[in-house]
């Protein structure tokens, strides 16, 4: 079974650019989270998706950060416009109740904003 | 809104012996999982060892066994026999109705 799948892998832009980032969960896995993962930090979420419901999106700065979930399944994160604080690791993860809600990771999208 | 607490921000070990990492949780539910993930140096995350709090025996995985005290609100991790492999950021995470609490990490070197 495939595991999380994030794309890009790496990104670097000058700020005040745009950028995306993808990601997709594990197949049957409803719920789905974004996290921000600062250097030596864990993780700080950003939004959670119960199937295409964005049931907690308190810490998403939302002048500057999008997110989606269309059809339930894969999902885009977006920065617009990016910002030099924004430089994180920004990870994926899914879970379903049937493995006590345990989250898998995907292997995150590394941002570096010049 | 639950917090998990990790207190020792760096530790070390040599490799074969036992090191144990500690985590403190604060929460007022009664149904609740607990979790430790690995983060290996630009790694991905994966999962180490669960429990479920309702359980009362502590969780065991090859090598990794937590020491669960639920009165005590505390989870920590016992690694035995550390391998050089084991190096790697610690998360002690803990899961309500599908949200996650992380704590802040712990930094773990074997050293051969």
């Amino acid at each position: 079974e495939a595991g999380v799948v994030q794309s890009p892998r790496y990104k670097i832009i000058e700020k005040k650019q745009p950028v995306a980032f993808w990601c997709n969960p594990i197949s049957g896995h409803n719920t789905l989270y974004w996290y921000r993962q600062n250097l030596g930090q864990g993780p700080e979420l950003l939004i959670r998706y119960e199937n295409e419901e964005a049931v907690d999106d308190s810490q998403l700065p939302k002048d500057r950060f999008s997110a989606e979930r269309l059809k339930g399944v894969d999902s885009t994160l977006k920065i617009q416009p990016a910002e030099l604080g924004d430089s994180a690791v920004y990870l994926c993860a899914s879970s379903s109740r049937e493995y006590w809600g345990e989250q898998f990771f995907g292997p995150g999208t590394r941002l570096t904003v010049l | 809104a639950q917090t998990v607490t990790q207190s020792q921000p760096e530790m070390s070990v040599q490799e074969a012996e036992t090191v144990t990492l500690s985590c403190t949780y604060d929460t007022s539910e009664n149904n609740y999982y607990l979790f430790w993930y690995k983060q290996p140096p630009s790694r991905q995350m994966i999962l180490v060892i669960r429990q479920e709090a309702y359980k009362q025996q502590n969780a065991t995985e090859n090598r990794f066994s937590v020491n669960f005290q639920k009165a005590a609100k505390s989870f920590s991790l016992k690694i035995s026999d550390s391998q050089l492999g084991d190096t790697a950021m610690y998360f002690c995470a803990s899961n309500t109705g599908n949200q996650f609490y992380f704590g802040t990490g712990t930094s773990l070197t074997v050293i051969p």
